[in-house]
C-alpha cells in the first residue's frame, strides 16, 4: 500500500507560471484534502472533497482550483503562481468522518 | 484569531521527564485529533476522540478529550528522544459544522534531550 503520493516533491516557478501538484491515494477513500502549511500559521485548509465529482473551499482557497474526476486522484492547480503560494502543500485522505487523515509527505514550493 | 490554541508552542526536556501539550478552544468539536509530525514529512495521526471526557493511552502517551468538546490534552510519560517532534491538534465539525473539514492548531515543538 501506497497511502498517498503526492508528486513532484520540490518545485521552483516563477511567478505567473502555472502548475498541477498531484495526489493519489489507493485505499479507496472517499475524502480528500489539501492543506498548505506556514512557519507560524499551521495548517491551512485550501479545498476538499466529500466525493468523486464533489469539491468546496476552504480557508484559504483563492489562487487554487481543484477537481474530483475520480476516487484516487485529487489535484491541486495554481493558475498564476504569485510569492505568497510559497509553501509546503500537503495532501490527506481519509475514509470517514471522526477517524483520522492520512496524509502525503508533502510539495515544498517556492515561487520567485 | 486562532480557533484552536495550543500551549506551549516549543518545549525541551530531558529524557525520562513527563510534560503536557494542550490545545483549547472557545467552540465545541464533534471530535480532536492529534498528529505528530517529523521534518521534511506529513503529520502522522496518533489518536482521535470523539466522546466527551474520553481518555485514550498508546503506550506512553495519554490523550483526554474535555467534558465539554473544546479541549485536549497529551500527556507524555517518561519521554524519549523518539518522541521529539512537531504535535498538532486537529478539530472537526467545529460547532456542528462539517466534520470533512479539520481546523489545525499551530503546534508544539517537542524536543526531549538524551
Amino acid at each position: 500500500n501506497a497511502g498517498v503520493t503526492q508528486t513532484p516533491k520540490f518545485q521552483v516557478l516563477k511567478t505567473g507560471q502555472s502548475m498541477t501538484l498531484q495526489c493519489a491515494q489507493d485505499m479507496n477513500h472517499e475524502y480528500m484534502s489539501w492543506y498548505r502549511q506556514d512557519p507560524g500559521m499551521g495548517l491551512r485548509l485550501i479545498h476538499y472533497s466529500v466525493g468523486a465529482g464533489i469539491t468546496d473551499q476552504g480557508e484559504v482557497p483563492n489562487g487554487y482550483n481543484v477537481s474530483r474526476s475520480t476516487t484516487e486522484d485529487f489535484p491541486l492547480r495554481l493558475l498564476s503562481a504569485a510569492p505568497s503560494q510559497t509553501s509546503v502543500y500537503f495532501c490527506a485522505s481519509s475514509k470517514g468522518t471522526g477517524v483520522g487523515y492520512t496524509f502525503g509527505s508533502g510539495t515544498r514550493l517556492t515561487v520567485v | 484569531t486562532q480557533l484552536l490554541e495550543q500551549s506551549p508552542q516549543f518545549l525541551s526536556i530531558q529524557e525520562g521527564e513527563n510534560l503536557t501539550v494542550y490545545c483549547n478552544s472557545s467552540s465545541v468539536f464533534s471530535s480532536l485529533q492529534w498528529y505528530r509530525q517529523e521534518p521534511g514529512e506529513g503529520p502522522v495521526l496518533l489518536v482521535t476522540v470523539v466522546t466527551g471526557g474520553e481518555v485514550k493511552k498508546l503506550k506512553r502517551l495519554t490523550f483526554q478529550f474535555g467534558d465539554a468538546r473544546k479541549d485536549s490534552s497529551l500527556h507524555i510519560t517518561a519521554a524519549q528522544p523518539g518522541d521529539t517532534g512537531l504535535y498538532l491538534c486537529a478539530g472537526a465539525g467545529e460547532s456542528g459544522g462539517s466534520n470533512y473539514k479539520l481546523t489545525f492548531g499551530k503546534g508544539t515543538l517537542l524536543t526531549v534531550n538524551p
